[in-house]
């Protein structure tokens, strides 16, 4: 099984540079997603990374390292529509498509 | 990327009826899964939907109250038996990627009164 840590809560103004760090033990590891929620909406894929180093995807980037069991989501230029809950998933090793997520992180862009 | 039809989208169910659920893909898929999120919470996996065979539920998740359905590659049904309203929240069935990322349907509120 996979533990999956991530802060719970995050504030930082508009146009402002937020971090989202995420720290996994893993039984067994196939990559690690981000997702965005909205309140009451379904989870929408933001970025993917498998091997190690910075995948840059216009406003959002995500980190990885696999020995340390770490990653980060940064996003640049905050909008306030990016207020929403983050959330870091792994994939299993052994079955494509399932993951375990972390709780979220919930971002809070204030003006 | 895969299309994913689920529903209803909501409903307000009384206790100790079941409700069930749907998800349609606009593309034939060999697994399938149900995710469930309750209030306040992330996405935790209910069990994976395997066609031909029985689904494969996860830790502290079993048949009796989550019956699943799996008749093709396209489809799939979860149902939530004899609700209580600990059973509130969203379910949500995913598909994976043809390379990286899981899609997911658009989820099923459901509030047990």
């Amino acid at each position: 099984g996979q533990n999956i840590d991530q802060p719970t809560e995050m504030t930082a103004t508009e146009g402002a540079i937020v971090q989202i760090n995420c720290t996994y033990q893993t039984s067994g590891f196939n990559g690690l997603f981000w997702y965005q929620q909205h309140a009451g909406e379904a989870p929408t894929f933001l970025s993917y990374n498998v091997l190690d180093g910075l995948e840059e995807k216009g406003r959002f980037s995500s980190f990885l390292s696999r020995s340390k069991g770490y990653s980060y989501l940064l996003l640049k230029e905050l909008q306030m529509k990016d207020s929403a809950s983050y959330l870091c998933a792994v994939r299993d090793a052994d079955s494509w498509g399932k993951l375990q997520f972390g709780a979220g992180t919930q971002v809070v862009v204030t003006p | 990327s895969a299309v994913i039809s689920q529903k209803p989208s909501r409903d307000i169910c009384q206790r100790g009826t079941s409700l069930t659920i749907q998800c349609q893909v606009d593309s034939q898929v060999t697994m399938m899964f149900w995710y469930r999120q309750q209030p306040g919470q992330s996405l935790t996996l209910i069990a994976t939907a395997n066609q031909g065979s029985e689904a494969t539920y996860e830790s502290g998740f079993v048949i009796d109250k989550f019956p699943i359905s799996r008749p093709n590659l396209t489809f799939s049904t979860l149902t939530v038996s004899n609700m209580s309203p600990e059973d509130s929240s969203i379910y949500l069935c995913s598909v994976p990627g043809a390379y990286t990322e899981a899609f997911f349907g658009q989820g099923t509120r459901l509030t047990v009164v």
